[in-house]
């Protein structure tokens, strides 16, 4: 069964410019969230989607966005990229966002933003 | 507001000794306790779990304490290995698994 895959793994941007990750789950999980990893932070909570819908979201500024499409698959998007959005981003998936279980994470992207 | 906290930002222990790692939450709504190791260049790995109505689950070497009156989860290895050298998260749920709250992570590193 494959896991949590998330594009691209690393790259780099300037201050200014918008970036889109791509998430996708393991087959036949329908819950997708995303985290964002920096030094001293921790994991912290982006938004969270299922079917389609946004069902929670982070305190995280509007530039920070995402999408989730009919197959599960996720993108999420940083509009007007600044020097602090430098982080480890992070997509889970599970069954459906409920009850006991844990959750599946892929190996995150790497964002540097010069 | 840092409502799962791990104050130790790092633990060294030796093989084959008892690793604790300490996690304490401000939010007493929180139903459910996990704890997550990461690997370097690796996404973090579900580890173990406790819901609030228990005081201790175990599986295998890893044991996960909850002492709700003083806010407080620990996480046990025994015996400590080098394959656990990692860093673990803690982390809380409330009403399911939408939106947990991590801890900012404490590295063990298991020392041979």
């Amino acid at each position: 069964k494959a896991g949590v895959t998330q594009t691209p793994r690393y790259l780099i941007k300037t201050r200014g410019q918008q970036v889109t990750l791509s998430c996708s789950p393991i087959s036949g999980h329908r819950s997708v969230s995303w985290y964002q990893q920096t030094p001293g932070q921790g994991l912290q909570f982006l938004f969270e989607y299922f079917s389609e819908t946004q069902r929670n979201k982070g305190n995280f500024p509007g530039r920070f966005s995402g999408r989730q499409f009919s197959n599960s698959r996720s993108e999420m998007n940083v509009s007007t990229l600044e020097l602090g959005d430098s982080a480890l981003y992070l997509c889970a998936s599970s069954l459906d966002g409920r009850g006991p279980g844990e959750l599946f994470f892929g190996e995150g992207s790497r964002l540097t933003v010069l | 507001d840092q409502q799962v906290k791990q104050n130790s930002p790092s633990l060294s222990v030796q093989e084959g000794r008892i690793s604790i790692l300490n996690c304490d939450y401000t939010n007493s709504m929180f139903d459910y306790f996990l704890w997550y190791k990461k690997y370097p260049a690796e996404g973090p790995t579900f580890l173990i779990s406790i819901s609030s109505i228990k005081d201790k689950n175990e599986d295998g070497r890893f044991t996960v304490f909850l002492n709700k009156s003083a806010k407080h989860l620990s996480l046990h290895i025994v015996p400590s290995q080098p394959g656990d050298s990692a860093v673990y998260f803690c982390a809380a749920s409330q009403g399911g698994y939408q939106k947990v709250t991590f801890g900012t992570g404490t590295k063990l590193q298991v020392i041979p």
